[in-house]
């Protein structure tokens, strides 16, 4: 079962464009949880938010945890190649983690 | 460098045949995770153990099973295997199995049944 549902699937953008990337779900989590991920390689930790309404900066990406804590976003301003991966957001809930469908990211120089 | 060893990294074996991944965690680590990744399944999760006993069960298939040992290392033993059990095995771990703690992911292990 799949309790994060992350839009879109599948986004091909131009090099300097800007996006926005969803993670909705019925549940509330207590934290939430981004990663990318790269063919081949495991997925890498980017952020972690804990609290509702909460923001939280990493350079060019902006991630959101919604005021209920049942979702998030993630934008990246004027995307580079060099972000071109798989992003995965993560609830946790008790002591599981429930991973999103991912999205996938191409930038096209 | 997450801190998280898989070993092997990729193997190919023949459908009925049994094979064992194996993870060590980051060193401090208590909790360790195994993960499913698929193409058309995305990243599924099969288990977790903390301190040696099973904490969580998700996705797990009877034909699989899995162990933490008192070094806290752990192994995925995948048996009577299927062309679809081709996928990428994660194993991540984390100090504590609480929400809100930060697991760590292996680079994989990438098993190919033919």
């Amino acid at each position: 079962t799949q309790l994060l549902e992350q839009s879109p699937q599948f986004l091909s953008i131009q090099e300097g464009e800007n996006l926005t990337v969803y993670c909705n779900s019925s549940s509330v989590f207590s934290s939430l949880q981004w990663y990318r991920q790269e063919p081949g390689e495991g997925p890498v930790l980017l952020v972690t938010v804990v609290t509702g309404g909460e923001v939280k900066k990493l350079k060019r990406l902006t991630f959101q945890f919604g005021d209920a804590r049942k979702d998030s976003s993630l934008h990246i301003t004027a995307a580079q190649p060099g972000d071109t991966g798989l992003y995965l957001c993560a609830g946790a809930g008790g002591n599981q983690f429930y991973f999103g469908t991912g999205t996938s990211l191409t930038v096209i120089p | 460098d997450s801190g998280v060893t898989q070993t092997p990294k990729h193997l190919i074996t023949a459908t009925g045949q049994r094979v064992t991944l194996r993870c060590s965690p980051r060193s401090g680590d208590l909790s360790v995770y195994w993960y499913q990744q698929s193409l058309d399944q995305g990243l599924q999760f099969l288990i977790q153990y903390y301190n040696g006993e099973e904490r969580a069960k998700g996705n797990i298939l009877e034909r699989f099973s899995a162990q933490q040992f008192p070094d806290l290392h752990s192994e995925l033993n995948l048996s009577s295997l299927e062309l679809g059990d081709s996928a990428l095995y994660f194993c991540a771990s984390s100090a504590v199995p609480d929400s809100g703690n930060t697991i760590y992911f292996g680079e994989g292990s990438w098993l190919t049944v033919v």
